[in-house]
């Protein structure tokens, strides 16, 4: 079984401030994990994955996310964040044991303010 | 490349009748497609995993004769809401994986509100 869990339903920051959205993960087995953006009305965009190789990911749009396995967390973060990085982002977890599910978290809207 | 669309985009419809969504694979084979329900400001739930050429695979409490989900080519699955009602008005989303060859990573589909009225 396996389980994601984001900290936080909304998370508020300045342009130019940091971003770090939390993700903590459950699994049995060693995992993949995902960050989704999806923007209203949209369907959902990768911004990076871990599939057990570098722990230290970096997606699309200057994200990053790292893999620490003794905390069992992939938090997202940016160093500066844009107006246009407001939007719903989902964390999701699957294994690499053939095809498998994934479970998503429940989301965290991040709400940029100028 | 990995490219998914949707079709409609948009749907109204008037309780009882049915709707069919297209999920379609544009550049690449998608052995699995998955189809996802979500409702506002909630993530999204897993509805089925449909394979090309067999049988979907239902989540517990989706109502397979319900929700029809056909997966005739490795480029397409339809998603028909038979019996529409009002409850069934929400966000449908799929998506179509390449696999484990690559990295189980699923690929979305823009979307399709349906809305019944």
């Amino acid at each position: 079984a396996q389980s994601v869990t984001q900290l936080g339903s909304h998370v508020s920051v300045s342009e130019g401030a940091l971003v770090l959205l939390r993700c903590n993960y459950s699994s049995s087995v060693p995992p993949y994990l995902f960050w989704y953006v999806q923007y209203p009305n949209q369907g959902l965009q990768l911004l990076l994955k871990y599939t057990s190789a570098a722990t230290l990911v970096k997606g699309i749009n200057g994200f990053e996310a790292e893999f620490k396995k003794s905390e069992t967390s992939f938090h997202l973060t940016k160093p500066s964040a844009h107006m246009s990085d407001a939007a719903e982002y989902f964390c999701a977890v699957t294994t690499n044991s053939g095809y498998s599910t994934l479970t998503f978290g429940k989301g965290t809207m991040l709400l940029v303010s100028p | 490349g990995a490219v998914v669309s949707q079709h409609p985009s948009r749907v109204i419809c008037k309780s009882g009748t049915s709707v069919k969504i297209e999920c379609r694979s544009l550049d690449f084979q998608a052995t699995t497609m998955f189809w996802y329900r979500q409702f506002p400001k909630q993530s999204l739930m897993l509805m089925a995993t449909s394979n090309e050429g067999s049988k979907a695979t239902y989540e517990q409490g989706v109502e397979k004769d319900k929700f029809l989900i056909n997966h005739a080519s490795l480029t397409l699955s339809t998603l028909t809401v038979t019996s529409a009602h009002p409850e069934d008005s929400s966000f449908y989303i799929c998506s179509a994986g390449k696999g484990l060859a690559g990295g189980n990573e699923q690929f979305f589909g823009p979307g399709t509100r349906l809305t019944v009225l």
